[in-house]
């Protein structure tokens, strides 16, 4: 069964960073695409980033790029997002998402159950 | 970027009603257009790919339809667990991006 566990969410003050982690099984981690997606409150799903298989190919929402880095480590079955200058809009529900392919093509089929994280002072 | 809109916002129905909720893309997206369906405190789950290709474990009751900028999607008789909020969302090209959802609740 496929598992995609996110942590690293909490309380941080603005300007701050923060790193979510996403652990996963249930799958050959290094055959699939994974992304990043967040939920404001009362606000529509949000794709942020994804990340090919290898690393090679990788993508931004305008709204977190320069600040967000997507990463992953495919020896640990694992997927990072590492999020600098934080801000009070970036207050969300984030969630760890595996792409139906290889590439991102976004299609996704699995998500985690998330992790909160809020931006405040 | 391009915006999903989805119609109507909220839908009140009974079990055994058939529904079918739309969305519209600002651009022609061919049928890349997924629908997920999300529970509170749930993970979303993949209903349709590409316009009309049923995820795997989704009951057939689920269908989906659609290309270029418009889209539906039919539940042909509700049960229980169905209700929940729907969204649709786009993968044709960067930002991929979801349409603001339509919840569906009990009568």
């Amino acid at each position: 069964e496929v598992h995609l566990l996110e942590s690293g969410g909490g309380l941080v003050q603005p300007g701050r960073s923060l790193r979510l982690s996403c652990a996963t099984s249930g799958f050959t981690f290094d055959h699939y695409a994974l992304h990043w997606v967040r939920q404001a409150p009362g606000k529509r799903l949000e794709w942020l980033s994804g990340i090919s298989w290898n690393s090679a190919t990788i993508g931004y929402a305008d709204s977190v790029k320069g600040r967000f880095t997507i990463s992953r480590d495919n020896a640990k079955n694992s997927l990072y997002l590492q999020m600098n200058s934080l801000r009070a809009e970036d207050t969300a529900m984030y969630y760890c998402v595996r792409d139906r392919h290889l590439t991102v093509a976004g299609t996704f089929d699995y998500w985690g159950q998330g992790t909160l994280v809020t931006v405040s002072s | 970027e391009i915006v999903l809109t989805q119609s109507p916002a909220t839908l009140s129905l009974s079990p055994g009603e058939r529904v079918t909720l739309s969305c519209r893309a600002s651009q022609n997206i061919n049928n890349f257009l997924a629908w997920y369906q999300h529970k509170l405190g749930q993970a979303p789950t993949l209903l349709i790919y590409d316009a009309a290709d049923r995820a795997t474990g989704i009951p057939a009751r689920f269908s989906g339809s659609g290309s270029g900028t418009d889209f539906t999607l039919t539940i042909s008789s509700l049960e229980p667990e169905d209700f929940a909020v729907y969204y649709c969302q786009q993968r044709s090209k960067w930002p991929y991006t979801f349409g603001q959802g339509t919840k569906l609740e009990i009568k």
